[in-house]
């Protein structure tokens, strides 16, 4: 049971390049997230989905591109990355809209040079 | 939108001894407050939660008020650990108030560091 699962664990890139974070759950969840966390911030949510198809923005979505093909997969892109967006990334995924348990991957460390 | 504040940002304890963390919030139609454990390096995980139609759970050695007139609720650990150091956030949301795009209302605070020295 592999749960959720992310990838890169670890990037570096360079400010301009695009990089693409991938997240893959097995449970079938409607429900999945991508949040940002920074130090003094907390965890910030970038773009959620409801269901295949549906994507949404939260509260920090300038700079980041998602989609959701299929209910199992959920890619966050970054499309000409800057510095700002050095952080780390967890996706998450719920069966419930808001007052169920969010399950986190294991998180992606990107740094922008 | 809603505001979740949290405190304090770091606390220390000495093994054994109890903690507490506060947050407050700002959104008096919100009705599920969830509180997340994140260990070292690792992801955050659900460790309990309450809805508003109950002022405390209990879960072992941790449990959870809450105060819907003052709008705060407050995680309680005690006889505390060296592995319940770690940074916990509280977050609050209205489940059922919003509907369709942009509905989403899961707000995080943003974080207290709990030492437990032995």
């Amino acid at each position: 049971d592999a749960g959720i699962t992310q990838s890169p664990r670890y990037k570096i890139t360079e400010t301009g390049r695009q990089v693409t974070l991938m997240c893959h759950q097995t449970w079938s969840h409607s429900y999945m997230f991508w949040y940002r966390q920074d130090l003094g911030h907390g965890l910030r949510l970038i773009y959620y989905s409801a269901a295949a198809d549906i994507t949404d923005k939260g509260e920090v979505p300038d700079g980041y591109v998602v989609s959701r093909s299929k209910t199992e997969n959920f890619p966050l892109t970054l499309e000409s990355a800057t510095r700002s967006q050095t952080s780390v990334y967890f996706c998450a995924s719920s069966e419930f809209q808001v007052d169920g348990e969010l399950f986190f991957g294991e998180g992606s460390r990107l740094t922008v040079l | 939108g809603e505001n979740v504040e949290q405190h304090p940002s770091t606390l220390s304890v000495q093994e054994g001894d109890s903690a507490v963390i506060k947050c407050t919030y700002s959104d008096s139609a919100s009705n599920y407050f969830p509180w997340y454990k994140q260990e070292l390096g690792k992801r955050p995980q659900l460790i309990i939660d309450i809805r508003s139609n109950v002022g405390e759970k209990k879960d072992q050695r941790i449990a959870v008020t809450l105060n819907k007139t003052a709008k705060h609720f407050s995680l309680h650990i005690t006889e505390t650990q060296p592995e319940d150091s770690a940074v916990y956030f509280c977050a609050a949301s209205n489940r059922g108030r919003y509907s369709g795009a942009g509905s989403y209302q899961l707000t995080f605070g943003k974080g207290t560091k709990l030492s437990v020295i032995p």
